[in-house]
């Protein structure tokens, strides 16, 4: 079992749809990070999180220390946010563990 | 400008060879990394530097030796390669050394993308 799972595995919405993506961790952690990687590969840090609510434009992260729980919310979700969303815990000095990802794709 | 660039973008090789995967970052950041993406998009960090020191060397063989001749490069050398090294290779990087607090952002290189025949 990964230390990191994330769900779903993959996720298709219709444009202006909420999305939600969960991840669940089983170690102690420092941080969480969200990743976006695009369909081209490029790979950018959406949110680092150790407690409590981010909000960036329209997607907001959340993470439940106690529930060892982090959920990525997407509103008004639009074709570019087409992508695979990649959670990743930072737990003790560097040891940085991925989940396997999610990918979203979103239909006009 | 660029703030992780990586070089080359694609690389094809022949099993046996010796090959380098070269990353500068302009950011003045004191902490690099280096990961692999498999076929299954799945990312594992392999290394990380600090300020030019070792400071992450996750269960990679040795026929992987990074180089750091100063805080703005990590370049990663690669012996006798192998069919399963073929993957996208990420170079990244951070202000600091410590990724706790919600401070230290990463910012990923463009990948190398790595076949051996």
């Amino acid at each position: 079992k990964n230390e990191v799972e994330q769900s779903p595995q993959n996720l298709t919405a219709q444009e202006g749809e909420f999305i939600t993506i969960n991840c669940s961790y089983s170690v102690g952690i420092s941080a969480l990070h969200w990743l976006q990687q695009h369909p081209g590969g490029g790979i950018v840090s959406l949110f680092m999180l150790s407690s409590g609510k981010k909000k960036h434009g329209r997607l907001i992260a959340t993470i439940n220390i106690q529930e060892k729980h982090s959920s990525l919310h997407i509103t008004a979700s639009h074709p570019r946010d087409s992508a695979v969303y990649i959670c990743a815990v930072a737990g003790g000095y560097q040891k940085v563990t991925f989940g396997t990802g999610t990918k979203l794709q979103v239909i006009p | 400008d660029t703030a992780v660039s990586q070089t080359p973008k694609y690389l094809v090789t022949q099993m046996g060879n010796d090959k380098s995967i070269k990353c500068e970052q302009n950011l003045g950041h004191d902490t690099m990394y280096w990961y692999k993406q498999d076929s299954k998009k799945f990312l594992k960090i392999m290394f990380s530097y600090n300020n030019k020191e070792l400071i992450i060397n996750e269960t990679v063989p040795n026929r992987f030796s990074p180089k750091s001749p100063d805080k703005a490069h990590l370049n990663l050398h690669i012996n006798s390669l192998e069919l399963g090294d073929s993957a996208v290779y990420f170079c990244a990087s951070s202000q600091g050394a410590r990724l706790a607090g919600g401070q230290e952002t990463q910012y990923f290189g463009p990948g190398t993308r790595l076949l051996v025949l």
